[in-house]
């Protein structure tokens, strides 16, 4: 079993609607968890981070960390087509973050 | 300013053939990651680099693998006899690697490599 599960989808939603990305986790000792959006064909770019447990709000988008349930969100409010694309989670149990593990990703479709 | 660059961005070799993929990290950063993200699959780590030490290489598959880091900047993966499994996209990442927290990794756009 992966330390860190993502459901890969296809995930098609229409414009406006709310989005909710997930994944779980298996190490207990993550204390990173961060979002990665990646656009095809380019390098995943790092969207928001949270350090242990608890929420936090940017724009639109707001990361949710469940420490109790190893369960992390990602939530986008009125989704626009701009925001097709790859969304990884990616995790770390060291002070620096430089060790990620990575979700496999879910492909996410904005439809105008 | 500018970003992290690789290249060749796509890459097509011949079964058994060697292939050496460059990264230039964003200036100043001390620290370099590659990874390996093969379709429908999360990034892998392969590498890291602190300056020109790797002092974690846990993540390369086989010894066909082997990377190196010059003067703190451009680093090379190479892969020899490559073999129709090592067809991915290899993703090189830089970070400031200063006391400021989390060490937020940038990255690249990514060589695509093509096994025949």
């Amino acid at each position: 079993q992966k330390e860190v599960e993502q459901d890969p989808g296809p995930l098609s939603v229409p414009e406006g609607a709310i989005v909710s990305l997930n994944c779980t986790y298996s190490n207990s000792a993550f204390q990173y968890f961060m979002w990665y959006r990646q656009y095809s064909r380019k390098g995943p770019e790092l969207l928001m981070y949270t350090y242990s447990s608890g929420n936090k709000e940017d724009g639109r988008f707001t990361a949710q960390v469940d420490k109790s349930s190893k369960y992390i969100s990602l939530f986008i409010r009125d989704s626009q087509p701009s925001d097709s694309a790859t969304y990884l989670c990616a995790m770390s149990a060291d002070g620096s973050a430089r060790q990620l593990t990575f979700g496999s990703g879910t492909q996410l479709t904005v439809l105008p | 300013g500018a970003g992290v660059s690789q290249s060749p961005s796509n890459k097509v070799t011949e079964k058994g053939k060697d292939v050496e993929l460059r990264c230039d990290p964003i200036s100043g950063h001390t620290a370099l990651y590659w990874y390996r993200q093969s379709l429908g699959q999360g990034l892998e780590f392969l590498i890291y680099f602190q300056g020109n030490s790797a002092p974690d290489k846990s993540g390369l598959p086989s010894d066909r693998f082997s990377a190196e880091r010059t003067g703190g900047s451009v680093s090379t993966l190479t892969i020899q006899r490559t073999q129709q499994e090592d067809s991915a996209v290899y993703l090189c990442a830089s970070s400031p690697g200063l006391a400021s927290l989390p060490d937020t990794q940038y990255f690249g756009p990514g060589t695509r490599l093509t096994v025949l």
